[in-house]
């Protein structure tokens, strides 16, 4: 299995556009989060997924960050508009949390930096 | 809402020495995961602790869980240049919250 797939792995984008990263999980994962990771905050789990179905979005900072997803392969973290303060490594994770030994893989992140 | 606090934040030691970074957290948990990261790098899984004196290990990091103290330790034994990295746990509790991370300096 390749793991969790981020794209881009670097995004460089302006004040006020809008910015898409994208994760694909492990193939049989029924959970998938979004953590943002700052120096000055760690990680941050912004929101996670179970069967598809957001569980949890109370870490999504404001009205601009939106995530779905669509299908169990594919999910979306939207930033419209951006500023510079959501300049950060996302990471998206995935994993099968019923089983009780199976841990939370991650994905190689996306470093955001918006000017 | 479940808090998660590590110490030390900063830890420099010398190669072959022994230390410990602590873990507390402050609600019931059902599980402890401890991760590595390396810097630029993704997060790797070292261990998952499901039960109350659960202990493992692995070369030459052992980690263990307290469920009643809330609390996990992860011990380094004999360190060497190539455990230098930022350490996390994260119990969880309906969702993974990680701690603030220990940053892990091995000197020659």
């Amino acid at each position: 299995d390749a793991g969790v797939i981020q794209s881009p792995r670097h995004e460089v984008t302006e004040m006020g556009q809008e910015v898409t990263l994208r994760c694909k999980p492990i193939s049989g994962h029924d959970y998938l989060f979004w953590y943002r990771q700052t120096m000055m905050r760690g990680l941050e789990l912004l929101i996670y997924f179970n069967n598809n179905v957001p569980i949890d979005d109370s870490g999504m900072p404001e009205d601009r960050f939106s995530a779905k997803m669509p299908n169990a392969s594919f999910s979306t973290l939207k930033i419209q508009p951006s500023e510079p303060r959501d300049s950060a490594v996302y990471f998206c994770a995935s994993s099968s949390l019923t089983k009780a030994t199976e841990k939370l893989f991650f994905g190689s992140g996306t470093q955001l930096s918006v000017l | 809402e479940l808090k998660v606090e590590q110490n030390p934040l900063f830890l420099s030691m010398q190669e072959g020495k022994n230390y410990t970074i602590y873990c507390n957290y402050s609600t019931t948990s059902d599980r402890l995961y401890w991760y590595r990261q390396d810097p630029g790098k993704s997060l790797e899984s070292l261990f998952v602790l499901l039960s109350n004196g659960a202990v493992k290990q692995e070369g030459r990091l052992m980690a263990s869980l307290d469920t009643k103290a809330r609390l996990s330790t992860l011990h380094i034994t004999a360190a060497v240049h190539d455990l230098s990295a930022t350490y996390f746990c994260a119990p969880r509790a309906q969702k993974l919250v990680f701690g603030q991370g220990t940053r892990l300096t091995i000197n020659p």
